[in-house]
């Protein structure tokens, strides 16, 4: 059974704190990974895929990067917000099934 | 687009009872997946179709539940003799198709069994 991981499960920051999370997954039969943002009472959002080791990706104050030899990826948010309270959940793909970690839980207090 | 939609968004039986659950996809997705989710734990894995072929089945899925895509538009996850350790919510996804693509999530059916 593959194994994804997130660090950690939970986190409290005070509004305009950085913060970054990590994801570790298998290194082996490496297809894909996502991250996901999901709000309460709303869908999983996507916030990026990657593919390539190296990889960084950036979308306005939240980035994340990927080694995918290690077995890992970091999110990255600068500056947290209130609405950047989320669970974030990242995903592996090194089939067709999308496997998921239990995601970390940010709260951004103003 | 209209997004994935999900019916009902809350269902909640008696524990032995049927239940059957909607998803309409986003059109011109071929790939739909279904995924469970309980309280802690991140979205699990149930089943997966390209368009009406259900491709893949998570080993962990107990033979009281069966997915159908008909002709590769909506599915349908329905569980029988339903056991309160199903009471979770379940999510439905879909994707274009073409490799490395992200996933769009419908809203979820919250399923309670008494």
């Amino acid at each position: 059974i593959l194994n994804v991981e997130q660090s950690p499960q939970s986190l409290h920051v005070q509004e305009g704190d950085s913060t970054n999370f990590t994801c570790s997954f298998p290194s082996s039969n490496f297809y894909a990974l996502h991250w996901y943002r999901w709000e309460t009472a709303k869908s999983p959002e996507a916030l990026f895929v990657m593919t390539l080791n190296g990889d960084e990706k950036k979308k306005g104050r939240i980035s994340a990067t990927l080694n995918t030899k290690e077995g890992y990826s970091y999110l990255y948010i600068k500056g947290s917000q209130p609405e950047d309270s989320a669970t974030y959940l990242c995903a592996f793909r090194g089939g067709t099934a999308l496997i998921f970690g239990k995601g970390t839980t940010l709260s951004v207090s103003s | 687009d209209t997004g994935v939609s999900q019916d009902p968004r809350h269902k909640i039986t008696k524990r032995g009872q049927n239940v059957t659950f909607r998803c309409d996809p986003i059109s011109e997705h071929n790939r739909l997946y279904w995924y469970r989710q309980t309280l802690g734990q991140g979205p699990e894995f149930l089943t997966y179709f390209q368009n009406e072929a259900q491709l893949e089945k998570s080993r962990l899925l107990s033979d009281r539940f069966s997915a159908e895509r008909p002709k590769g538009s909506f599915s349908t996850l329905e569980i029988q003799r339903t056991e309160q350790g199903d009471s979770a919510m379940y999510l439905c996804a879909s994707s274009l198709g073409t490799g490395s693509e992200k996933l769009f999530f419908g809203s979820g059916t919250q399923l309670s069994v008494l």
